[in-house]
C-alpha cells in the first residue's frame, strides 16, 4: 500500500525557516498532486498548500510548497516563523481513487 | 461565509449506532464532492468515506466497509455518516470536509469543526 512519511516532529526559532518533508513509499510523487494541511491544537485543519505549490487566499506567502521527484519527495516550507505556526503538519496525495494522508509533523517554534 | 458544521457525536457502546451530520452554507452544494476525515486520539488524519455529489458515487476506507454509510440530502445541503456496528478504534474526532469539485474529492478546500465519537463500554 502507497505510504506518505513524515518526520514525527521538528522545530525551530521564530524567525527561521524550517522544511518539513514527505516522502512517498513508492511510486513516483509527482505523478498526483500533494496537499498539506495545518492543525493547530483543538482546532480544526485547514488547506495551507494544494496541488504541490499553490496557497490558498489567505494563506501567507511564507508558506511554500515543492515537489523533488529525485528523492520522491513533497516539502512544506515555511519562512519567518510565528509562534502560531506551532501546529501539526499533514501531507496528502492519492492512488486511484484513494485519499491518503501522512503521519503528520508535530512543529514547535521555540 | 464558507461554512460546513458537524453534529451528532456522542458517547455510544461497542456495537451501537450514530448517525454524524454536516450543514454546508455559503456556496453551492451540488458543485462540491464531500467526505468524511477523522482523527483519532493521538494519531493523524484518516480519510474514511468520500461521495461524488452529483453521480452519487460513494467510497470508504477499508476498516468501515458495510458499517458506515455516506449519504447527502441535496434539499437541505447536508451530508450524513450513518456509523453502524461502532468499534472503539471508531473513537475520533470525524471532520466533514469540501472537494474543489463535484467529483467524489481527492484533497479538500473547505473543512468542518469537528464532531467527537467515544466508543467505550
Amino acid at each position: 500500500n502507497f505510504m506518505l512519511i513524515q518526520p514525527h516532529s521538528v522545530s525551530e526559532s521564530p524567525g527561521k525557516t524550517v522544511t518539513i518533508s514527505c516522502t512517498g513509499s513508492s511510486g513516483s510523487i509527482a505523478s498526483n498532486f500533494v496537499q498539506w494541511y495545518q492543525q493547530r491544537p483543538g482546532s480544526a485543519p485547514t488547506t495551507v498548500i494544494y496541488e504541490d505549490n499553490q496557497r490558498p487566499s489567505g494563506v501567507p506567502d511564507r508558506f511554500s510548497g515543492s515537489i523533488d521527484s529525485s528523492s520522491n519527495s513533497a516539502s512544506l516550507t515555511i519562512s519567518d516563523l510565528k509562534t502560531e505556526d506551532e501546529a501539526d503538519y499533514f501531507c496528502q496525495s492519492y492512488v486511484g481513487s484513494t485519499v491518503v494522508f501522512g503521519g503528520g509533523t508535530k512543529l514547535t517554534v521555540l | 461565509e464558507v461554512q460546513l458544521v458537524e453534529s451528532g457525536g456522542s458517547v455510544v457502546r461497542p456495537g451501537g449506532s450514530l448517525r454524524l451530520s454536516c450543514e454546508g452554507s455559503g456556496f453551492m452544494f451540488d458543485d462540491h464532492g464531500m467526505t468524511w476525515v477523522r482523527r483519532a486520539p493521538g494519531k493523524g488524519l484518516e480519510w474514511v468515506s468520500g461521495l461524488n455529489w452529483k453521480s452519487g458515487n460513494t467510497d470508504y476506507v477499508d476498516s468501515v466497509k458495510g458499517r458506515f454509510t455516506i449519504s447527502r440530502d441535496n434539499a437541505n445541503n447536508s451530508l450524513y455518516l450513518q456509523m453502524n456496528s461502532l468499534r472503539v478504534e471508531d473513537t475520533a474526532v470525524y471532520y466533514c470536509a469540501r472537494g474543489p469539485t463535484s467529483a467524489r474529492p481527492l484533497w479538500f478546500d473547505v473543512w468542518g469543526q469537528g464532531t467527537t465519537v467515544t466508543v467505550s463500554s
